[in-house]
């Protein structure tokens, strides 16, 4: 199937905003993910979006949604070195419970 | 209240020997899942079960084989390790009474095999 595209890398100063895209394939998903991996670490759940919305907004993270161009984007305000992580984009095609489908993670270093 | 739990955490096989990847929820899911995620690769499905009696092949299944022992327990098979399955694996669970269907991932196991 076609793949959920991320950027491999990102690097941010500490204070500074972080801006994480991603590019989904189906245009009937209709709960898009968030997951933030530390290292050693299993993943977590930061945030999720249901396609109805455009936006959301959890303390300092942002989730914008674009249905038409299928671009996901995840913002984190104030980053800080806690925030140095895998994040891995997903979304679950289709309705009812079926698997997730994940893009290949975007490794965020923070720099002090 | 654990979560998904995974045993081992760390193996190291020799080609051509089997082993079982051991996972276990106590949310009560119905559906399970087991992931592998390699460098540069992200996480790729290789088995699910949407329920307690069903499998299914995800996007990477040869070389493995699963059983949904119970509500609680999914376990992967490796029956003829091979260095290309060197990976981390991760098992987790969801359920669609949840509002968001979200997954819960286990801590993974991690598999050298040489």
């Amino acid at each position: 199937g076609e793949d959920v595209e991320q950027s491999l890398f990102l690097s941010v100063r500490e204070g500074d905003s972080s801006v994480i895209n991603c590019t989904y394939t189906d245009s009937s998903s209709t709960y898009l993910y968030w997951y933030k991996q530390e290292p050693g670490a299993g993943l977590q759940l930061l945030t999720y979006i249901f396609s109805n919305m455009d936006m959301k907004q959890d303390q300092r993270l942002t989730v914008l949604l674009n249905k038409k161009d299928k671009h996901l984007s995840l913002r984190i305000a104030d980053t800080q070195t806690g925030d140095s992580a895998i994040y891995f984009c997903a979304e679950r095609r289709g309705s009812g419970n079926t698997p997730l489908v994940f893009g290949k993670g975007t490794r965020l270093s923070v720099i002090a | 209240n654990a979560g998904v739990t995974q045993t081992p955490k760390f193996q190291v096989l020799k080609t051509g020997q089997s082993m079982t990847l051991q996972c276990a929820q106590d949310m009560n899911h119905n559906s399970m899942y087991w992931y592998r995620q390699d460098p540069g690769m992200g996480l790729r499905l290789i088995y699910y079960s949407a329920s307690e009696g069903t499998t299914d092949k995800g996007e990477v299944p040869n070389g493995y084989n699963v059983s949904r022992l119970n509500k609680r327990e999914f376990s992967l098979r490796l029956e003829s390790a091979a260095p290309s399955q060197t990976s981390v694996y991760f098992c987790a669970s969801s359920e669609a009474w949840t509002s968001s269907y979200e997954q819960y991932f286990g801590p993974g196991t991690r598999l050298t095999v040489t």
